[in-house]
């Protein structure tokens, strides 16, 4: 079954503004990891947060993690049209290297 | 990081075949995955295969429909056998690199699957 949900759905927002991604998962992780996808292409990898880490940064990436909520939150700053894609969050529990991805957010980024 | 390469980019094929998607990976890694991504759908792990042993396999995914070859350390098959419209998807293959990266994983760009 899915680990986590994300939400929302789908996003729609101005150039400028900023973008706000929320996942929850069920069970304890060893990580969290935020992906985007575009067109239905290949994942790029963006950020990798740790249980025992609660905010971590990357460029004009925010992201937090509530591991008493089992939920984390992507924020992408200043968004432009080039971060229109799917975001999924991964999470990594155990000691193997398997990834459980959630649902997926669509953003787009209108000129 | 890794650079992955998938074969083909994305086929049309009738109900009945087989197709068998090729990842190549330009340095050597341990582990590979392969994911199946429905339309519209997150990523699916259908698979873990590891140089030297057989694949394991996630509930709902059997080696007689997605038999998986993992002939040396940079190189998978995966082949979806016995095609229905059902399995019209993007085939999505990944490693996980050695040392510190092995937390994350590289995606190749897909194979996109329709069948008729």
């Amino acid at each position: 079954s899915q680990q986590g949900e994300e939400d929302p759905q789908a996003l729609s927002i101005q150039e400028g503004e900023n973008a706000t991604m929320n996942c929850s998962y069920k069970t304890s992780i060893n990580n969290l990891q935020w992906y985007r996808q575009n067109s239905g292409r290949g994942l790029v990898h963006l950020i990798l947060i740790r249980s025992n880490e609660r905010e971590k940064h990357s460029g004009r990436l925010r992201v937090t993690l509530d591991t008493s909520k089992k939920s984390s939150s992507l924020l992408i700053t200043a968004s432009r049209a080039a971060d229109t894609a799917s975001y999924f969050c991964a999470t990594r529990t155990g000691g193997g290297n398997k990834l459980t991805f959630g649902t997926g957010t669509q953003l787009k980024v209108e000129l | 990081s890794a650079v992955i390469s998938q074969k083909p980019s994305r086929d049309i094929c009738q109900r009945g075949t087989s197709l068998t998607i090729q990842c190549q990976v330009d340095s050597q890694v341990t582990m590979m995955f392969w994911y199946r991504q429905q339309p519209g759908q997150s990523l699916t792990l259908i698979a873990t295969a590891n140089q030297g042993s057989e694949a394991t396999y996630e509930s709902g995914f059997v080696i007689d429909k997605f038999p998986i070859s993992r002939p040396n350390l940079t190189f998978s098959t995966l082949t979806v056998s016995n095609m229905s419209p059902e399995d019209s998807s993007i085939y999505l293959c990944s490693v996980a690199p050695p040392g510190l990266a092995e937390e994350t994983q590289y995606f190749g760009p897909g194979t996109r699957l329709l069948v008729l």
